[in-house]
């Protein structure tokens, strides 16, 4: 079927420290991949996407690259601050618009 | 900017009530979706419209759960004879298909609570 395995948490970091959240999709076909982000008390946002092999995502210093040959799309950020605590989804789109959705990985991160 | 507002935003209820949720999407976005998040996990796809035609429903969707979107506007999400299984956050997503990947773009949820 079509789902993803992402990194399981909670992931604690010190402010300034690099982060990186695995990510693997099994999918039939090319599917686009996406990050959502949920901040406390708010309602998911997206953060990056990537629609084909190759393809970069990026935003607020969130990078993600779609890896066919490994099918993964791993988020990076190379220097965390403590707004970016959170909880962090991988989710794919099949059949054109069925998202489906890691469990989510909790990052807090310290002063 | 209007985004895509649900109300309520929390509700309690009483095992074997009936519920509705509404879901109001982003202006023009011809998609939209319903999902559900317990605790702990990832949105769970529910179903899907297409301006005001129903395209998928989940098995995840019982009998007990019906959606409408009449109009193509605003959805509703009825649950009726609640269960304790049914707690859970229901998310509501719209998108616009301008492009060649959807974009979904997530209310804040209604926390369902069934007591």
């Amino acid at each position: 079927g079509n789902s993803v395995t992402q990194m399981e948490g909670p992931v604690t970091l010190s402010e300034e420290a690099f982060l990186t959240i695995n990510c693997t999709y099994t999918a039939t076909g090319y599917p686009s991949l996406f990050w959502y982000v949920q901040y406390p008390g708010e309602g998911l946002q997206l953060l990056l996407k990537a629609t084909k092999a190759d393809d970069k995502g990026s935003n607020k210093g969130f990078e993600a690259t779609y890896r066919k040959e490994t099918t993964s799309f791993h988020l990076e950020k190379g220097s965390v601050q403590v707004s970016d605590s959170a909880v962090y989804f991988c989710a794919l789109l099949f059949n054109d618009y069925k998202l489906s959705f890691g469990a989510g990985t909790t990052v807090t991160v310290r002063a | 900017d209007t985004g895509v507002s649900q109300n309520p935003r929390h509700k309690i209820t009483k095992r074997g009530q009936n519920v509705t949720f509404r879901c109001d999407p982003i202006s023009e976005h011809n998609r939209l979706y319903w999902y559900r998040q317990t605790l702990g996990q990832g949105p769970e796809f529910l179903t899907y419209f297409q301006n005001e035609a129903q395209l998928e429903k989940s098995r995840l969707l019982s009998d007990r759960f019906s959606a409408e979107r009449p109009k193509g506007s605003f959805s509703t999400l009825e649950i009726q004879r609640t269960e304790q299984g049914d707690s859970a956050m229901y998310l509501c997503a719209s998108s616009a298909r301008l492009q060649s990947t959807d974009t979904q773009y997530f209310g804040p949820g209604t926390r369902l609570t069934v007591l």
